[in-house]
């Protein structure tokens, strides 16, 4: 079964500096997607990034880009220029190519200090 | 914008009482997935349908049943509430192999 595995229950950034989020996953297949999701207090949940596993180039949002390692099984998301409304609960998430299912990490939250 | 709508926003139902959350995929959607997240948890997957058809199940209790109707709009049928139903529960379509969320519905079971 897959699994998403999210190690750092808290990170802290300070404002314009830049913070890393760590991911890691486990999965036999070969092609699937890869997702991080922003949960504000408003509990909403919104889609940051997405990097398809047959890419070899990560992918990149603005302030937001990736690091994907598939021999490693690693998916880290870096925030640059962190802003304070950056501060959310961050979900990393896996999701295997033409199935259903979204599956999530515990979450790391983010906190943002001016 | 395609988006999610979904209602009530929230809800408070006593223990033993039936809950009906509604979601409608705007435009019609043909893929529509529930959620559920506790507090403090991250989100756990219910059911999904494609196609008015149920797709895929997951950790959904026997108490609660889920439809799509022939408007592709579905809903989430929650029976015999128990406290523990209290959570923020989503429901999510697909679109270009990445799936968004709606505003989520809260229940509250006292």
């Amino acid at each position: 079964a897959q699994t998403v595995t999210q190690s750092q229950p808290e990170m802290s950034v300070q404002e314009a500096e830049t913070v890393t989020l760590s991911c890691t996953y486990d999965t036999s297949e070969s092609d699937y997607y890869l997702f991080w999701y922003k949960q504000p207090p408003s509990r909403q949940m919104i889609l940051v990034i997405r990097q398809e596993a047959y890419k070899q180039q990560n992918a990149t949002e603005n302030r937001f880009s990736v690091n994907f390692q598939k021999a490693a099984k690693s998916f880290s998301l870096k925030i640059s220029d962190s802003q304070l409304g950056d501060a959310a609960m961050y979900f990393c998430a896996y999701r295997r190519e033409n199935t259903d299912k979204l599956i999530f990490g515990t979450g790391t939250r983010l906190q943002v200090f001016p | 914008a395609a988006g999610v709508i979904q209602s009530p926003r929230h809800l408070i139902k006593e223990k033993r009482e039936t809950a009906t959350l509604k979601c409608y995929p705007i435009p019609r959607h043909d893929t529509v997935y529930w959620y559920q997240q506790g507090p403090g948890q991250d989100p756990q997957f219910l059911i999904s349908f494609y196609e008015k058809m149920q797709s895929d199940k997951g950790s959904i209790p026997d108490r609660f049943s889920a439809q799509q109707f022939s408007d592709y709009h579905s809903e989430l049928n929650m029976s015999s509430l128990e406290l523990g139903d209290s959570a923020l529960y989503f429901c999510a379509i697909e679109r270009g192999n990445t799936i968004y969320f709606g505003e989520g519905s809260w229940l509250t079971v006292v």
